[in-house]
Order: C-alpha cells, then sequence, then structure tokens
C-alpha cells in the first residue's frame, strides 16, 4: 500500500531565506508526483508536477526535484515571502489501471515578515 | 481556475440524516474525485469516477454512496451521517490524455455531523 509522508509538519522561517519541504513516498510505481498548495479554509491549487521520468520541474521560485528509485521528493523555495505561507501537501498518482492520487499530510509553513 | 463547484458549501446536520453533497464541473473531464480532509490525516480518497456510470471506492468509502449520471456532475451521499463524517469534502477533476494532467480542486464543502 502506498504512503506518503511530509516532513516536517510544520516550518517557520524569516522572510527571504531559502527552504526545502520534503516528501517521501513508499512504492516506486508512479505516474507523476504534484506539489499542491493550500491557502486556509480553501481548496488545492497544483505548483508543480514531475512526471516519473523526470527529474525535477521549476516555475519561479519553486523547484521541485524527483528521485523514484529512492522514494523521494523535495519542494525547494527560493527568496520566500510572507505570502508563501500556507500548508504544502505532495500527492503521488499511483499505478494501477485507473488514476488515482494519494496525498502526504502536508507541511504548513509560516514565513515571518 | 478550472470551472468546478461544490454545493452546500456549508452544512450542519444531525446524526442517522442522509446528505448528498454536489460536484459540478464545465470542463468537461472524465475523471472525478471525492476527497475527505481531517486533521493529521491529509486527504484521503473517498470515491472517484472515471466515466459516466463508472465509479469504484477510495481507501475510505464506507458510509458513502457517489454516482455520476453526466459528464458534469458527481454527487456523494452519506446515506445515514455520523459524528466521524464531520469533515471537509473536497471534489477534484483531472483528465489523462497524456498522463500529465494534473487535478484542479473544488473549494471545498464544511460538514458538521452533531
Amino acid at each position: 500500500k502506498q504512503e506518503v509522508t511530509q516532513i516536517p509538519a510544520a516550518l517557520s522561517v524569516p522572510e527571504g531565506e531559502n527552504l526545502v519541504l520534503n516528501c517521501s513516498f513508499t512504492d516506486s510505481a508512479i505516474y507523476n508526483l504534484q506539489w499542491f498548495r493550500q491557502d486556509p479554509g480553501k481548496g488545492l491549487t497544483s505548483l508543480l508536477l514531475i512526471q516519473s521520468s523526470q527529474r525535477e520541474q521549476t516555475s519561479g521560485r519553486l523547484n521541485a526535484s524527483l528521485d523514484k528509485s529512492s522514494g523521494r521528493s523535495t519542494l525547494y523555495i527560493a527568496a520566500s515571502q510572507p505570502g508563501d505561507s500556507a500548508t504544502y501537501l505532495c500527492a503521488v498518482n499511483i499505478i494501477g489501471g485507473t488514476y488515482k492520487y494519494i496525498f502526504g499530510t502536508g507541511t504548513r509553513l509560516k514565513v515571518l515578515a | 481556475d478550472a470551472g468546478i463547484t461544490q454545493s452546500p458549501r456549508h452544512k450542519v446536520t444531525e446524526t442517522g440524516t442522509p446528505v448528498t453533497l454536489r460536484c459540478h464541473q464545465t470542463e468537461n473531464h472524465r475523471y472525478m474525485y471525492w476527497y475527505r480532509q481531517d486533521p493529521g490525516h491529509g486527504l484521503r480518497l473517498i470515491h472517484y469516477s472515471y466515466g459516466v456510470k463508472d465509479t469504484d471506492k477510495g481507501e475510505v468509502s464506507d458510509g458513502y454512496s457517489v454516482s455520476r449520471s453526466k459528464t458534469e456532475d458527481f454527487l456523494l451521499t452519506l446515506e445515514s451521517a455520523t459524528s466521524s463524517q464531520t469533515s471537509v469534502y473536497f471534489c477534484a477533476i483531472s483528465e489523462h490524455r497524456a498522463i500529465q494532467e494534473t487535478q484542479y480542486f473544488g473549494p471545498g464543502t464544511r460538514l458538521l455531523v452533531l
């Protein structure tokens, strides 16, 4: 059974700091991995999607990497800003006939001004 | 933003009553999903649909049923609501023509079962 873990559960950093969020998964049989952002009381917004054959994806100040063999992904946020404060979730799209996503429990990020 | 709406957005109900949540999309996406989000558990898949009248169970399907009679609507029914079903429910859609397609989420429904 696929399990997705995110560490740390919460993180507080000063503005301007570069930071890394971690995601690990137990089964490497995945189509892709996605990172989402969730603001309080809101739905999820996709940030980056990495195909299983890719190593990384970049969007602005965000960079996500994938090491499928070791079951790990990282989300790197450069020059963090207070507006980056949110919960970040990773999800794996598992192989198994139909498309299902398994989510981690998220990392709650607070960037202090 | 993807055209996904959920109704109602908030609901308070009593234990033992039936509840139906509706997800409506305007994107004509094939796949639709229902998740629940609870503290400490993240998002957990309840049921999903891969086409009209084609549905399957997720990891926490007990106590829930779904129906999809047309592409744009996916209904989640709690036949007899229990307090353990108090949660935030999210609908999502996706289309997998090229595998890399992402999921788009609705705004969520907050359900309180007293």
